[in-house]
Parts: C-alpha cells; structure tokens; sequence
C-alpha cells in the first residue's frame, strides 16, 4: 500500500500557482519526502525532495509540516507543459528496507 | 550523459515465450528498481536491489525474476509471462539515498503478452 494520499486531480490556470498536497501521516523520523512527476508515459522525472526543512530549487518549493505529515509541492507560474502526473513519495534515509511506493498520484491540468 | 536505458522499449510476445527486458545504467549507482505501470493503478514496485547479489521483492513479484550480477545491469526476467503481464515497465535508480537518493528512470518498455 502506497504511504502517501494525493488527490487524484487538480486544475490550474497558466502563469497562477500550482500546489499540490499530498499526506504522509505516517512517516517515520529517517524518511524522506521525494517529488516526481511524469509526463504522459515518459519514465518519471525528479523535481525535489525534502526531510524536515523547506527546499526550493529552480523548479519548485516544497513546504513540509512540522509534524512533518503532509508536504506541499509549489510550481509558482504553471505553464502548459508543467500538464503532468505528481507523485509524492516517502523513501528511507537509510537501511536494509527500500521498498519504494508510488501509490496514483494527482493530475495536473493546467488550463490556459 | 548519465541515463538509464531499457531494452526492448517495445514488445509483443505470446504466452509462455521467456523474455528478458535489459535495464543498464551509467551512473555507478548502487540502487536499481523495476516499476509497472497500469492504467488506475500508479507505478506498482516489482522487485529492487540495493547493490550486486542483492536483490529484494517489491510490492508485485509475482512471476517476474531478477538479477545483478553486475553494478550496472538489472535485467528483468519473465519466464512464461501471461497475458496480465502486459504493461508498461519503468527501470530506476539512484544513490542510496543517504546521499542523495532521487530516482532516474529509464523511458520505459511496452510489454503486450498475447
């Protein structure tokens, strides 16, 4: 089972922001929050990952909680081709399990 | 340029005729991953590995195999596939992520078992 929750779909109007959530209330202390997204069935693509800090890199910003259950993946002026499937995912800092879920994502659509 | 590639990235074969699908990569990265791809239901993990000869089950194993002998290759093996085995198939991997740790992907295998 997939240890994130995303909605399954979100509009956003061209040139506005674009954020997606995505729930984790089950992360432990040593897993990461990554982002990807995948553009028709193109193999996925990483945007940007976080453990407890907000990071932000010339894709995107992602806000994570303090209690660290739910994060936030900003696209701050959507475009066209930002039209894409968002996953969020939760991977282990470290050790033997790297079970790495995907779980359905969200649907972008951005509208022009 | 680093990549990971997927061979045959297209493929329709029948019932019970073993395929291998190749994944390679060129990143020197110890994890590598095979993923499923089916319409309503995300990527689905079938197997990993998280370095040579070591290799665990994903969420979906069921009649695939795989091995690493090698640090760059991480074939997937369907011995007699079947007709639910139809899918698109993604190859991953990363650094183990204590260093970095973000997935590459390779650009996927369409796999139709007649």
């Amino acid at each position: 089972d997939a240890k994130t929750t995303q909605p399954p779909s979100m509009d956003c109007a061209e040139g506005r922001a674009a954020n997606l959530p995505c729930n984790h209330s089950t992360i432990s202390g040593n897993e990461y929050v990554y982002w990807y997204r995948q553009i028709h069935s193109q193999g996925p693509q990483y945007i940007i990952h976080g453990l407890k800090n907000n990071e932000t890199n010339e894709m995107a910003s992602l806000i994570i909680t303090e209690d660290r259950k739910s994060s936030t993946l900003i696209l701050p002026h959507a475009t066209l081709r930002d039209t894409a499937v968002y996953y969020c995912i939760v991977r282990a800092l470290s050790g033997g399990y790297q079970k790495v879920t995907f779980g359905t994502g969200t649907k972008l659509q951005v509208i022009p | 340029e680093a990549q990971v590639t997927q061979n045959p990235r297209y493929l329709i074969t029948v019932t019970g005729k073993k395929l291998t699908v190749t994944c390679s990569q060129n990143m020197n990265h110890e994890y590598m991953s095979w993923y499923r791809q089916d319409p309503g239901l995300g990527l689905r993990q079938i197997y990993y590995s998280m370095n040579v000869e070591v290799t665990d089950k994903g969420d979906v194993p069921e009649g695939y195999k795989v091995s690493r002998k090698e640090k760059r290759n991480f074939p997937l093996i369907l011995e007699s596939p079947s007709p639910n085995q139809t899918s698109l198939y993604f190859c991953a991997s990363s650094l183990l992520p204590g260093v970095r740790g973000e997935l590459f992907f390779g650009e996927g295998s369409r796999l139709t078992v007649l």
